[in-house]
């Protein structure tokens, strides 16, 4: 299976800063079928992007995503207070579907 | 809009069994898969399998292979998940989540709240 690694663990930020994760998959994800959850405590995933860079329904422009094969980025360009969560990639592209460890953005 | 349902937190013992539920609605139920993922605490999510409603088809990881099935009932369009054979590290949080583009597997557009699993002796 496709292990997915993301870093940093934790990310440690102001508000109105710019936040860049990565997403490292242990073999090539053909077709960018890579995406990004956000989750805060207690909630379920919130799906942002998918494709690696296509934001989801109703998703800020200020959320973004890009990259293939095996490296991806996840960038948040100006954070809100809200945007303080653990964010999630996935692949999708081969079986079984799996997710990265997360990386916890907070409030520095 | 899509809403999805699931049942209410469970204590099992280990060796039992546990039957989770997903009730749709907002959408046609058979034209989007179904996926189950589970959270341990601290942990990654965890993919576990997923149905395709229109036919009842279904696939599982090779992790849960032995010991989950997802089922649906069309008339009231829910999907059920049941884990045998429980064990301490099945303590999770247990979620239903629509895929994003139809009977296939790929992004999960729409999540349940999460059902709490807890085996305790």
């Amino acid at each position: 299976e496709i292990v997915l690694t993301q870093s940093p663990g934790t990310l440690s930020l102001s508000p109105g800063e710019r936040a860049t994760l990565s997403c490292r998959a242990s073999q090539s994800v053909s077709s960018s079928f890579l995406a990004w959850y956000q989750q805060k405590p207690g909630q379920a995933p919130r799906l942002l992007i998918y494709g690696a860079s296509s934001r989801a329904t109703g998703i800020p422009d200020r959320f973004s995503g890009r990259g293939s094969g095996t490296d991806f980025t996840f960038t948040i360009s100006r954070l809100e207070p809200e945007d303080f969560a653990v964010y999630y990639c996935q692949q999708y592209d081969t079986f079984p579907v799996t997710f990265g460890q997360g990386t916890k953005l907070e409030i520095k | 809009q899509v809403q999805l349902v699931q049942s209410g937190a469970e204590v099992k013992k280990p060796g039992a069994s546990v039957k989770v539920s997903c009730k749709a609605s907002g959408y046609s139920f058979t034209r989007y898969a179904m996926h189950w993922v589970r959270q341990a605490p601290g942990q990654r999510l965890e993919w576990m399998g997923w149905i395709n409603p229109g036919n009842g088809n279904t696939k599982y990881s090779q992790k849960f292979q032995d010991r989950v099935t997802i089922t649906r009932d069309t008339s009231a369009n829910i999907v059920y998940m049941e884990l045998s054979s429980l064990r301490f590290e099945d303590t999770a949080v247990y979620y239903c989540a629509r895929d994003g583009v139809g009977a296939t597997i790929s992004r999960f557009d729409s999540w349940g709240r999460g059902t709490l699993v807890t085996v305790s002796s």
